[in-house]
């Protein structure tokens, strides 16, 4: 079945470091890829998506290309700041379920001044 | 609502017990799914309602497992006679439109003991 395998955490950084946390997928047939995110004692955000091979999804100074020829989906920013600290899900949605959401198991990334 | 709304925000059962969590979509929202998070994990797929048709329930975990949405709007997510395995968040989704994604709520965390 369709699978999500996210790089484990926890990721700390320090203030305006480049981040990467990687992500591939499994699919049958041709995913939408979403990274979300989950702040401390909030609910998940939708960051970014991207539908279709070669896309990119940005938000925020966040970043990542759907690419197919890899089924990777990683997720980017040049320069983090303290408040980027949450933890961060990748998730697929396969075009032939009803939109459920397959994630990752999350990699917690925290930001030192 | 400005958001989706989950209640109780906390819940402590015991092992036996039966709850009843309570999911208030974003007025209008016709999809409406319900996820489990073990600690560590990502969110796992359990229900998905569009307006009051529970259109997919295969990943309920059990048949102690049982969810509804009689009017289309607000869910409720029952389990009966509770186990310790079922300690985990469970969060509420909902979507007008499935391709941009949908808001989650902050979820009810469930403990057992």
């Amino acid at each position: 079945g369709d699978s999500v395998t996210q790089m484990e955490g926890p990721v700390t950084l320090s203030e305006e470091a480049f981040l990467t946390i990687n992500c591939t997928y499994t699919a049958t047939g041709y995913p939408s890829l979403f990274w979300y995110v989950q702040y401390p004692g909030e609910g998940l955000q939708l960051l970014l998506k991207a539908t279709k091979a070669d896309d990119k999804g940005s938000n925020k100074g966040f970043e990542a290309t759907y690419r197919k020829e890899t089924t990777s989906f990683h997720l980017e920013k040049g320069s983090v700041q303290v408040s980027d600290s949450a933890v961060y899900f990748c998730a697929l949605s396969d075009p032939g379920s009803q939109g459920n959401l397959i994630f990752g198991k999350g990699t917690k990334l925290s930001v030192k001044p | 609502g400005a958001g989706v709304s989950q209640s109780p925000r906390y819940k402590v059962a015991k092992r036996g017990q039966d709850v009843a969590l309570r999911c208030d979509p974003i007025s209008g929202h016709v999809s409406l799914f319900w996820y489990q998070q073990a600690l560590g994990q990502g969110p796992e797929f359990l229900t998905y309602f569009q307006n009051e048709a529970q259109l997919d329930k295969s990943g309920l975990p059990s048949d102690r497992f049982f969810a509804e949405r009689p009017e289309g709007s607000v869910s409720t997510l029952k389990i009966q006679r509770t186990q310790q395995e079922d300690s985990a968040v469970y969060l509420c989704a909902s979507s007008l439109d499935l391709t941009y994604g949908y808001t989650f709520g902050s979820g009810t965390r469930l403990t057992v003991v």
